[in-house]
């Protein structure tokens, strides 16, 4: 089945540090991958859709200054959050659908990163 | 607006019973609806989603779903739940702008 590999999985480092998170689709090509945050017991909040080639779309409320994405191929997105702070502290998921299925596919899901601020 | 509601925040239930994991949801026209499991420190997994045709889907794990036109429901079942099945679970739908809007997730928790 279609894979998407996210890494690092884990990442802890001082406030002020940039952190780049990568999301790969394996075995398919994606032109649109989903950047999510999810707190502790919390639903997943969609931060912003990375469009292979062209901007991203970034969703209200998520500064595209500090959530820094970046789509250059059809089988890679990512994610940086730049000049971290404690308050960026989160859980993200990268998710992508298959650019052969039908609209009706399901997105597949990356095992996310822990991201902790110190 | 596309809205998703997950009205209970935890289900418990013993082993060997049904489960019901309960999800309506609010959407202009044709619903595309799915549902995925998390476990602990994991990204999502899909378990079955509905877009047309028969109104019961059954998915991975021996989950189905039931999805209710007039009742704007897409409840999870299973007949028999296990202790593995204790997870996180998140109903979701997909909107006109393709996005997916996700409920705020139900915690499963089976007993032995």
């Amino acid at each position: 089945g279609a894979v998407v590999s996210q890494h690092p999985s884990r990442v802890i480092c001082k406030s002020g540090t940039s952190v780049k998170i990568e999301c790969r689709s394996l075995d398919f090509q994606a032109t649109t991958m989903f950047w999510y945050r999810q707190f502790p017991k919390k639903s997943l909040m969609l931060m912003a859709t990375s469009n292979e080639g062209s901007k991203a779309t970034y969703e209200q409320g998520v500064e595209k200054d500090k959530f820094l994405i970046n789509h250059a191929s059809l089988t890679l997105s990512t994610l940086t959050v730049t000049s971290a702070h404690p308050e960026d502290s989160s859980f993200y998921i990268c998710s992508a659908r298959d650019l052969m299925v039908l609209r009706s596919g399901a997105q597949h899901f990356g095992d996310g990163t822990r991201l902790s601020i110190l | 607006a596309q809205s998703v509601a997950q009205p209970e925040d935890q289900v418990n239930v013993a082993e060997g019973n049904p489960l019901t994991v309960k999800c309506t949801y609010s959407v202009s026209g044709n619903p595309y609806l799915f549902w995925y499991v998390q476990y602990p420190n994991r990204g999502l997994q899909f378990l079955l989603k509905y877009i047309t045709g028969d109104n019961l889907v059954k998915g991975s794990y021996g989950f189905e779903a039931e999805f209710n036109k007039s009742q704007t429901s897409f409840h999870l079942k299973k007949p028999s739940a296990l202790v593995s099945d204790s997870a996180l679970y998140f109903c979701a739908v997909r909107d006109v702008s393709d996005k997916v809007i996700f409920g705020p997730g139900t915690s499963l928790s089976v007993i032995p």
